[in-house]
């Protein structure tokens, strides 16, 4: 069954750097999702792309975040500058274009990011 | 705002039984609701999707109903396996927001054999 890859799996950062997740959806999936996972709390909604542009995007999604779909295959979550704060469980998702609010999301396994 | 509770947080129930676990909602204008299982350290398996104009969907032993109006959701799971053991998420997308899923707690549920 087809799924979303997520690459790498634990990402160490020290505060202050870039870091790049990134992600391969499903192949003819359409939108594209990022959320995160805080330790202990409740997964939270980031952003979402379509046709190479962002489509929805939460409060949490700021200056310091960036997405790009740089190929046909990948997706990637960009963050400028980390925060210790930005320590959490990212996770990629994909759905179906055809009336994407209808499908499910299709979630890969994950990014664990820890800022030090 | 919508907001998603799942009760109870944790549930521990001997292997073989038959068992319900609750999600419920504060707004019910939604288009939809995703139940997923959540392995420890692991991604997020969608389990079931059931839209706002059904009531039931099954996948197996795994049944989800959905009350739209009085907020609420039920995933049954049959026959319980130590297998089963996982946390079990629902989220909703809200009919204000065409993508952004919102998110309950989880229950995490062990299965004793």
């Amino acid at each position: 069954e087809p799924e979303v890859t997520q690459t790498p799996s634990h990402q160490v950062t020290q505060m202050g750097q870039e870091v790049i997740l990134r992600c391969v959806p499903i192949s003819n999936h359409l939108y594209f999702y990022w959320y995160r996972q805080i330790l202990g709390q409740k997964v939270e909604f980031l952003v979402s792309f379509y046709n190479n542009e962002i489509s929805e995007k939460s409060e949490i999604f700021d200056d310091q975040f960036s997405v790009e779909r740089p190929d046909g295959s990948n997706f990637t979550l960009k963050i400028r500058s980390t925060k210790l704060e930005d320590s959490a469980m990212y996770f990629c998702a994909s759905s179906e274009g055809f009336t994407a609010r209808y499908q499910p999301q299709h979630f890969g396994d994950g990014t664990r990011l820890s800022i030090l | 705002k919508q907001e998603v509770t799942q009760i109870p947080a944790a549930l521990s129930v001997p292997e073989g039984e038959n068992l319900v676990l609750n999600c419920s909602f504060t707004d019910s204008a939604i288009y939809n609701l995703q139940w997923f299982r959540q392995d420890p350290g692991k991604g997020l398996t969608s389990l079931l999707l059931i839209q706002s104009s059904q009531r039931e969907q099954t996948s197996g032993r795994l049944n989800a109903s959905l009350d739209k109006s009085s907020g609420r959701s039920t995933l049954y799971i049959a026959a319980s396996q130590p297998g089963d053991s996982a946390t079990y998420l629902c989220a909703v997308r809200n009919m204000d927001s065409n993508y952004q899923l919102i998110w309950g707690a989880g229950t995490k549920l062990i299965i004793k054999p």
